[in-house]
């Protein structure tokens, strides 16, 4: 009966490599989002789709391209991954796309780039 | 733009005493705000929001805020802190666009609570 979920929790990988998480939400949202936190706990969004379209794109590298093929699942993939990718990634969820519901969280996926 | 500033990045507190984050916000227009919390090892939970009516908002787990808008601030309290209220918190406010809006978040309060 889990919410949000992603895969995987934790991803350890070289630098140059192509990874990616998977997020699904079961909660019947229209909203998707992704955000990054770093190592000083700052979280920052850097996706958003509605209804399986990019509505928030913030200056995130190319390399980052998030695919949503239904309004249940958003997926982020990463090219050519850098040692500053290393963070916590978290898909989140909501019923609207004006950013005043409530947003529910996935656990996180721990990315560590060697 | 909005932006939010958690006065604040650590907060020790001992069991049974007050629980008191500062939150300030600068916002053009009327702002939603919003206190989250993370447990360790896991996603943000929503305790309570502020949109319209009511200034003090009673959130989940005991915990209130109340949005003072002479002051631009939304300070989180709770009343007697619990073992288990030790986690990071982070304000919030949202910042619209034409037809969608999303969050600014705090840099994050720790909270430690103390036997």
């Amino acid at each position: 009966d889990t919410a949000v979920s992603q895969t995987p929790k934790y991803l350890v990988t070289q630098m140059g490599n192509d990874k990616s998480i998977k997020c699904e939400q079961n909660l019947g949202h229209d909203t998707m989002y992704w955000y990054k936190q770093d190592s000083k706990k700052f979280l920052k969004i850097m996706f958003s789709y509605n209804n399986k379209e990019l509505i928030i794109n913030e200056t995130v590298p190319n390399r980052f391209s998030p695919k949503s093929p239904d309004k249940a699942h958003l997926n982020l993939h990463i090219n050519s991954l850098e040692l500053g990718d290393s963070a916590v990634y978290f898909c989140a969820s909501s019923q609207g796309e004006l950013g005043i519901d409530e947003q529910f969280f996935g656990p996180g996926t721990r990315l560590t780039v060697l | 733009a909005q932006s939010v500033t958690q006065l604040g990045s650590h907060v020790s507190v001992s069991e049974g005493a007050l629980v008191l984050l500062r939150c300030n916000y600068s916002s053009s227009v009327p702002p939603y705000l919003f206190w989250y919390v993370q447990y360790p090892n896991q996603g943000l939970q929503l305790l309570l929001k502020y949109t319209t009516g009511a200034t003090l908002v009673k959130g989940i787990n005991g915990f209130e805020a109340e949005f003072k808008k002479s002051e631009t601030s939304f300070h989180l309290t709770k009343p007697s802190a619990h073992m288990s209220d030790a986690a990071e918190y982070f304000c919030a406010v949202s910042e619209f666009s034409d037809s969608w809006g999303k969050l600014q978040f705090g840099a994050g309060t720790q909270v430690v609570v103390t036997p």
